[in-house]
């Protein structure tokens, strides 16, 4: 089956520290997405690439949070500096849409990076 | 306003009843419409899609789109113990999909 894979699964760190996930989406999807997860909150997009390029990330902190998409099999969200509120799970997920055309985005979500700041 | 809004339950029925999981979205330029379960601990799943307004059958699961009314449903009929999870409904508008908080629903024996 084909699969998003995220890393780490689990990453405890203190205040003020860097924190870098990954995400490998599926091959040949196009758009990939990166959400936040809380129990306040729910599912909260914070920002999400097409063929590779960023086309909103309004709900990243842009201050601390930046998402890059370096190549077709790799996504990253970086923290820096962590803060004890990013205390949360990030969920990678990728789908596919056919270009020049929305709808039908189904997406496969990754396994998730539980991410807790002291 | 959320844009995707769902009753936050918890919702509870017993076994062999039927669930109703609601949802309201405010873009009206929304086009998609899915259903996600979550186990807990785990990642959400597709169990549903729809696109069109009217019903959509799949099992013991049924989702109601109504566009005017800006509404998606799920019914989940002769619940099962294993369907016990949090459904969240989401909502595509052109390239971004957003979710609701989800609703949690137990189903007990």
């Amino acid at each position: 089956d084909a699969r998003v894979t995220q890393t780490p699964r689990h990453k405890v760190t203190e205040m003020g520290q860097e924190v870098t996930m990954r995400c490998q989406p599926i091959l040949g999807h196009n758009t990939v997405f990166w959400y936040r997860q809380t129990m306040m909150q729910g599912l909260e997009l914070l920002a999400y690439f097409r063929n590779r390029a960023p086309l909103d990330d309004s709900g990243m902190p842009k201050d601390r949070f930046s998402a890059e998409m370096p190549d077709a099999t790799l996504a990253t969200l970086k923290i820096q500096p962590s803060e004890p509120r990013d205390s949360a799970v990030y969920f990678c997920a990728s789908g596919l849409i056919p270009d020049g055309r929305s709808g039908a985005n189904v997406l496969t979500f990754g396994a998730g990076s539980r991410l807790t700041v002291l | 306003q959320k844009e995707v809004e769902q009753n936050s339950g918890p919702l509870s029925v017993p076994e062999g009843a039927i669930a109703s999981l609601n949802c309201t979205y405010s873009d009206r330029v929304s086009q998609s419409f899915f259903w996600y379960r979550q186990y807990s601990g785990k990642s959400p799943e597709l169990i549903m899609s729809i696109y069109s307004n009217g019903d959509k059958e799949d099992g013991r699961f049924t989702a109601q789109l109504n566009k005017a009314s800006q509404y998606v449903s799920l019914l989940i009929r002769d619940s099962q113990p294993s369907d016990s999870a949090t459904y969240l409904c989401a909502v595509n508008a052109g390239s971004d999909m957003r979710f609701g908080a989800g609703t949690r629903l137990t189903v007990k024996p």
